[in-house]
């Protein structure tokens, strides 16, 4: 398997303009999660998803992000609009059961301008 | 106030040197998960802990449910486990919580 997969790796976008980050989780894994790491706040769970379905979404900072899993193999962490304090490293990671061993993607470096 | 503290913060070692972290938790948990990021970035599931202990490598993991309290050993480091390790709990409710990480670095 080629572990998780998140798209891009990098992006550099302008304060205002619409962000999506994606992910495919490792086939098979029920569980998939999407965290934030920054210098000041160290790694955060922002969601997660069971069998497609949000469970946990108390973790997400404001009204500006949404987060979607419209099936199995692929979801999506979008921002409108986006900030400069969003710059942070954006990891999606999944997982055969919900506190099972999690399988991290390479994370998306995003830089808000 | 953290759910989750570790200690050391920043961890220095010789080549060779047994090296342990501890993590303490104050919440009741299901699961207590040990990663390491490597300076890179990437993220590696170290071990996932409800009770006892585990093995793989030089690595070992210990979990005492009553005293809410792991450690991460590692007997004779190496360079290559520079790197800072993170202790992350689920907690009831399907919360997660993490330590603010331990940075550790291995001199040869």
């Amino acid at each position: 398997d080629a572990g998780v997969i998140q798209s891009p790796r990098h992006e550099v976008t302008e304060m205002g303009q619409e962000v999506t980050l994606r992910c495919k989780p490792i086939s098979g894994h029920d569980y998939l999660f999407w965290y934030r790491q920054t210098m000041m706040r160290g790694l955060e769970l922002l969601i997660y998803f069971n069998n497609n379905v949000p469970i946990d979404d108390s973790g997400m900072p404001e009204d500006r992000f949404s987060a979607k899993m419209p099936n199995a193999s692929f979801s999506t962490l979008k921002i409108q609009p986006s900030e400069p304090r969003d710059s942070a490293v954006y990891f999606c990671a999944s997982s055969q059961t919900g506190g099972g061993t999690q399988y991290f993607g390479p994370g998306t470096r995003l830089t808000v301008l | 106030k953290n759910e989750v503290e570790q200690s050391p913060q920043n961890l220095t070692a010789q080549e060779g040197e047994f090296i342990t972290i501890n993590c303490s938790y104050s919440v009741g948990i299901s699961a207590l998960h040990w990663l390491q990021q490597h300076p890179g970035g990437g993220i590696v599931s170290l071990f996932m802990l409800s009770s006892g202990k585990k093995k793989h490598g030089r690595l070992i993991a210990t979990i005492n449910i009553q005293e809410k309290h792991s450690s991460l050993h590692i007997t004779a480091s190496h360079p290559r486990d520079s790197a800072v390790y993170i202790c992350a709990v689920r907690g009831g409710g399907n919360q997660f919580y993490f330590g603010t990480g331990t940075s550790l670095t291995v001199i040869p």
